[in-house]
């Protein structure tokens, strides 16, 4: 799986979009971009993913650049439960072992 | 539903005590996996299954045991509980099939004194 590069912390005002960004320019043709982010002390909790077309769910959008070496997350109005570590996964589609590799993703700070 | 849940939520233990950790899920998942997190890192994958009776080996599997006896539950064995398995453990599921979105607990905190 190719490998990922986020900043280590970011900062939002409540209300505001949050734009969370990923690097991962060895990405190969097969493999997906997923987000995941992990409330303190919670479990992980899936976010969205995508191949190449600009995604679109009821919690984020997924924005891939077209060389698809990166991406953003974006939280359209974020709000202080938006405090979070965000997780950049790029994986291949399927595969019964189905391995994350978690990192140690982005802290986003949604401030008052 | 409730998903994904995990028996108990916290535990202390002395070395050398044993202690089964339970994973259970209502989503008919095929796919169960165990991982710990530790401070300042990301999950690592201890064993996983694909299937009730079936069961694998993760990255970092040693000290421990599991079995999945029942299609919805998965547990984790610690037979000889050591303090470098102080961490905090989380069980996740997924349906079989081409999709990789997994569904996790809410976490295990087990300290080893």
């Amino acid at each position: 799986d190719a490998k990922t590069t986020q900043p280590p912390s970011m900062d939002c005002a409540e209300g505001r979009a949050a734009n969370l960004p990923c690097n991962h320019s060895t990405i190969s043709g097969n493999e997906y971009v997923y987000w995941y982010r992990q409330i303190h002390s919670q479990g992980p909790q899936y976010i969205i993913h995508g191949l190449k077309n600009n995604e679109t769910n009821e919690m984020a959008s997924l924005i891939i650049t077209e060389d698809r070496k990166s991406s953003t997350l974006i939280l359209p109005h974020a709000t202080l439960r938006d405090t979070a570590v965000y997780y950049c996964i790029v994986r291949v589609y399927g595969g019964a072992t189905n391995k994350l590799i978690f990192g140690t993703g982005t802290l986003l700070a949604v401030q008052p | 539903n409730a998903g994904v849940t995990q028996t108990p939520k916290f535990r202390v233990l002395k070395t050398g005590q044993s202690m089964t950790l339970l994973c259970a899920q209502d989503m008919n998942h095929e796919y169960m996996y165990w991982y710990r997190q530790d401070p300042g890192m990301g999950l690592r994958l201890i064993h996983y299954s694909v299937g009730e009776g079936t069961t694998a080996k993760g990255e970092v599997p040693d000290g421990y045991n599991v079995s999945r006896l029942k299609k919805q539950n998965f547990l984790l064995g610690l037979e000889s509980a050591a303090p470098s398995q102080t961490s905090v453990y989380f069980c996740a599921s997924r349906p079989q099939g081409i999709s990789d979105t997994q569904y996790f607990g809410p976490g295990t905190r087990l300290t080893v004194l």
